[in-house]
């Protein structure tokens, strides 16, 4: 299994702002994965992070809104920018096992727009 | 579009009960199918399965594959309160496709 820290825990932001997320992994992986989860649904992709090329992001999701940096195998941040109360939702990043057969999370972002 | 669909959306059962919880899915390159537990922000990792009719098991839950009806179901055994969250289930070809998933409330 891969541990992940995951930070900040949680945010309070004022709208118009930008926030960055980030993630940190005990050892090398070649994809890590952004999902966000809005209040009382289920989990959906953002983008996958490269090491290397830029990220792919999902049908709806843009890189301006998410720019994301993938500068080496163990981290990657994610950046919610210009932040409207819609964007209040839990951010996570995920890895999968080599064999790309297993995900695991990191803790979760909980950010709340105001 | 892959898809992946739960059953129930939600459930309130009593100590001690015994919860079903289903999962069907349809993706294009399936590679294994997942379920998770969340209770805060995290989902945390319960099981993986990629062949069908195998099993799995930790303590009271337990969860099987059906790949010929493209299903999963996840059982818990005499629920405690403790297993109040939200169970998700995830099918991964390239990336994980999630369920809306199911909201499991164990009432002391």
């Amino acid at each position: 299994s891969a541990v992940i820290s995951q930070k900040p825990s949680r945010d309070i932001c004022q709208r118009g702002t930008s926030l960055t997320i980030q993630c940190q992994v005990d050892s090398q992986v070649t994809m890590m994965f952004w999902y966000r989860q809005q209040p009382g649904q289920s989990l959906t992709l953002i983008a996958t992070a490269n090491q290397g090329s830029e990220a792919t992001y999902e049908s709806g999701f843009v890189i301006d809104k998410f720019p994301i940096s993938r500068p080496n195998l163990t981290f990657s941040t994610l950046t919610v920018s210009n932040m409207s109360p819609e964007d209040s939702s839990i951010y996570l990043c995920s890895v999968r096992t080599p064999t790309n057969i297993e995900a695991f999370f990191g803790q979760g972002t909980r950010l709340t727009v105001v | 579009e892959d898809k992946v669909v739960q059953s129930p959306l939600s459930l309130v059962v009593h100590e001690g009960d015994t919860v079903t919880l289903n999962c069907s899915y349809e993706v294009t390159n399936f590679r294994s199918l997942l379920w998770y537990k969340q209770e805060k922000k995290a989902p945390t990792f319960l099981f993986m399965l990629t062949s069908s009719g195998i099993e799995k098991k930790s303590g009271r839950l337990s969860s099987i594959l059906d790949k010929k009806e493209l299903s999963s179901i996840l059982n818990i055994t005499a629920t405690q309160t403790g297993d109040s969250a939200i169970y998700l289930c995830a099918a991964n070809d390239y990336k994980l496709s999630f369920g809306a998933g199911t909201t499991v409330t164990v009432r002391a």
